[in-house]
């Protein structure tokens, strides 16, 4: 299995662009998450979906944050218009649910933003 | 509400030396379950272990054991015999339900650091 992909892994760009990160999930897990993590915040859920549903966005920050999840297999994260603060490694997350409870989340590599 | 606390900004060990990672949870859920995950230097979130509320007996994996004391709501890391490629930040992470669904909550994470 090839794990969660998530594409670019590194990102710079200027404050008022538009960012668009992306997420694969490991095929056959029916939720996937967005996180962010920073040192100061540590590692914060941004949204959720399950079988491709948002189901809690509540800590998506601003308006300026949108997430989509038009099929299965892939996931977008935007930031329009990107702002300094951020800057951060956005993590992309697949689970399965299953009856035993067991549902441990899976973490793709990461991407490393920075807004200058 | 519910929480995660990892009161332990650093840890320092030796090699084969055994070392305790604490967690200390607050959930008013009667079922919750409990991961740990290791985050090396690459940046990857790595899972390693996993406790539900309802286990009669504490959750091992290879080198890592989970010390579950329910009534005190802990669940602190065993790394037995540890090795130069522990040296990793560590994540104690609880999944919590609400209306909408579940998801998981982080501890701030501690760093672990072995020396030969």
């Amino acid at each position: 299995d090839a794990g969660v992909i998530q594409s670019p892994r590194h990102e710079v760009t200027e404050m008022g662009q538009e960012v668009t990160l992306r997420c694969k999930p490991i095929s056959g897990h029916n939720s996937l998450f967005w996180y962010r993590q920073t040192m100061m915040r540590g590692l914060e859920l941004l949204i959720y979906f399950n079988n491709n549903v948002p189901i809690d966005d509540s800590g998506m920050p601003e308006d300026r944050f949108s997430a989509k999840m038009p099929n299965a297999s892939f996931s977008t994260l935007k930031i329009q218009p990107s702002e300094p603060r951020d800057s951060a490694v956005y993590f992309c997350a697949s689970r399965r649910s299953r009856a035993s409870g067991q549902d441990e989340q899976y973490f793709g590599p990461g991407t490393r933003l920075t807004v200058t | 509400a519910q929480k995660i606390t990892q009161t332990q900004p650093g840890m320092f060990v030796q090699e084969k030396e055994a070392v305790t990672l604490d967690c200390t949870y607050d959930t008013s859920d009667p079922s919750y379950g409990l991961f740990w995950y290791k985050q090396p230097s690459s940046g990857e979130m790595i899972f390693l272990i996993y406790q539900g509320s309802y286990d009669q007996q504490n959750a091992t994996e290879g080198r890592y054991s989970l010390n579950f004391q329910k009534a005190r709501k802990s669940a602190n890391l065993v790394i037995s015999a540890s090795q130069l490629g522990d040296s990793a930040m560590y994540f104690c992470a609880m999944r919590i339900s609400n209306q909408a669904g579940t998801a998981l909550i982080f501890g701030k994470g501690t760093t672990l650091s072995v020396s030969s």
